[in-house]
């Protein structure tokens, strides 16, 4: 066990529909990140919060948004879904200082779009 | 052009040996580190094993090791004593450089490890 919460593990959902992905950082850590897993682009780096601001920014497309909470946990934010967003989508967490800054990933939310 | 190579997309072992998963990488950066993960069937992504490119040692982790060399910019797992349970998919990752709190991972194409019994 990571460490990392991810809410819900399972998320089937229509085009055009809007989800919320929620995830719990491991205790102490500043940092969260978001990453797709997709059969065709395969693991892609979306966004980064650290202490509640945004630090860093992937491919991540406008349909989509994160933000970081007070008490550091976090919501991605997917609207107008489309089929091509059918993924598996993973939150890390890290401290967020220092050349090693592990990642540590959650059990990642696995989003069907039909 | 592809910053992290895995060559090999699927390999077969036989339990008990050990096995080496190859990664290339790309960086003009001088400071970098490479991860390695491993995904099993169940899908969560679990930390290996971490290298920094100012590391003067390869990294070693029990049964894990990584084959790290610089100049050829690569950065091999080794597995010893290979196991049923290291069935998987295996990521080399790389992060370049790092600003403090802004940081990425560069993930490879990943690597299927098939342990025979």
């Amino acid at each position: 066990d990571s460490g990392v919460t991810q809410t819900p593990k399972h998320l089937i959902t229509a085009t055009g529909q809007r989800v919320t992905l929620r995830c719990s950082p491991r205790s102490g850590d500043l940092s969260v990140y978001w990453y797709q897993q997709s059969l065709d682009q395969g693991l892609q780096f979306l966004i980064q919060y650290y202490n509640g601001e945004e630090r860093a920014k992937g491919n991540i497309l406008e349909r989509f948004s994160a933000q970081q909470f007070p008490d550091l946990h976090s919501e991605l934010n997917l609207s107008s879904l489309e089929l091509g967003d059918s993924a598996l989508y993973f939150c890390a967490s890290s401290v967020g200082r220092g050349a090693k800054n592990i990642q540590y990933f959650g059990a990642g939310t696995r989003l069907s779009v039909l | 052009a592809q910053k992290i190579t895995q060559t090999q997309p699927g390999m077969f072992v036989q339990e008990k040996e050990a096995v080496t998963l190859d990664c290339t990488y790309d960086t003009s950066d001088p400071s970098y580190g490479l991860f390695w993960y491993k995904q099993p069937s169940s899908g969560e992504m679990i930390f290996l094993i971490y290298q920094g490119s100012y590391d003067q040692q390869n990294a070693t982790e029990g049964r894990y090791s990584l084959n790290f060399q610089k100049a050829r910019k690569s950065a091999n797992l080794v597995i010893s004593a290979s196991q049923l349970g290291d069935s998987a998919m295996y990521f080399c990752a790389m992060r370049e450089g790092w600003v403090q709190g802004a940081q990425k991972l560069v993930f490879g194409q990943g690597t299927r490890l098939t342990i025979n019994p």
